[in-house]
């Protein structure tokens, strides 16, 4: 079952455009969200994070909007630069505030490819 | 500020065999979590370690099983390996239980014959 949905496995964008990577999901106990972005034969990288209090966060080209009542985040980015180009993850954080047994639960990941 | 390291970089086995796979968390991070990727999914947790203790575990058998080192350094340790235990093998550290952000390492490939 999985619980951290990405459903486009791939989005292709030209250079200076806006990327919009979408993740939705089933639990509404998930209290914090992750976007990871993954090159090939490297770990993910932390991106942008948000707060379940919050609808929106914002850093620099990235910004993540969190909407609960659909369950549902998005990713944008403006503008797309090919450096973007790479697998980007959406991964949601579950437990207590004091982090007892706080795990991430991931998307499978959307493949982003800017064209110049 | 080092990141999060991990040696080795790839590894293959054959069925049966034990692997141990290390992790040196970042530099002030006291917890240190594993995550195999399979190809084509989504990073898939296994365990979480905090100040040398085991704090949480995922769906993984006991054949899984970990370490953490008074340096906070971890190592994970596979016994029994199998066919389908070939996967991307990552390590995360944050600061601390209560901190959201996890930092990864570049991950190990253990291909599984």
């Amino acid at each position: 079952d999985q619980q951290v949905k990405q459903n486009s496995p791939s989005l292709s964008v030209q250079e200076g455009r806006i990327s919009i990577l979408n993740c939705d999901y089933t639990n509404s106990m998930f209290d914090y969200f992750l976007w990871y972005k993954k090159y090939p034969a490297e770990g993910p990288t932390f991106l942008i994070s948000i707060s379940s209090i919050k609808d929106k966060n914002e850093d620099g080209r990235f910004t993540v909007f969190l909407n609960k009542s659909a369950k549902h985040l998005s990713l944008h980015i403006v503008p797309s630069q090919p450096g973007d180009s790479a697998v980007y993850f959406c991964a949601a954080s579950l437990g207590g505030y004091a982090g007892n047994n706080r795990k991430l639960i991931w998307g499978l990941g959307t493949s982003l490819a800017v064209n110049p | 500020e080092t990141g999060v390291t991990q040696s080795p970089t790839h590894l293959i086995k054959t069925r049966g065999q034990q692997v141990t796979l290390r992790c040196s968390s970042q530099s002030g991070h006291n917890t240190v979590s594993w995550y195999q990727q399979a190809l084509g999914q989504g990073p898939q947790f296994i365990f979480q370690y905090y100040r040398e203790e085991e704090n949480g575990r995922g769906n993984f058998p006991p054949r899984f099983s970990g370490l953490q080192f008074p340096n906070y350094s971890s190592e994970l340790n596979v016994n029994a390996l199998e066919l389908d235990d070939s996967a991307l093998y990552l390590c995360a550290s944050r600061k601390g239980l209560g901190e959201e952000t996890q930092y990864f390492g570049p991950g190990t490939r253990l291909l599984v014959l």
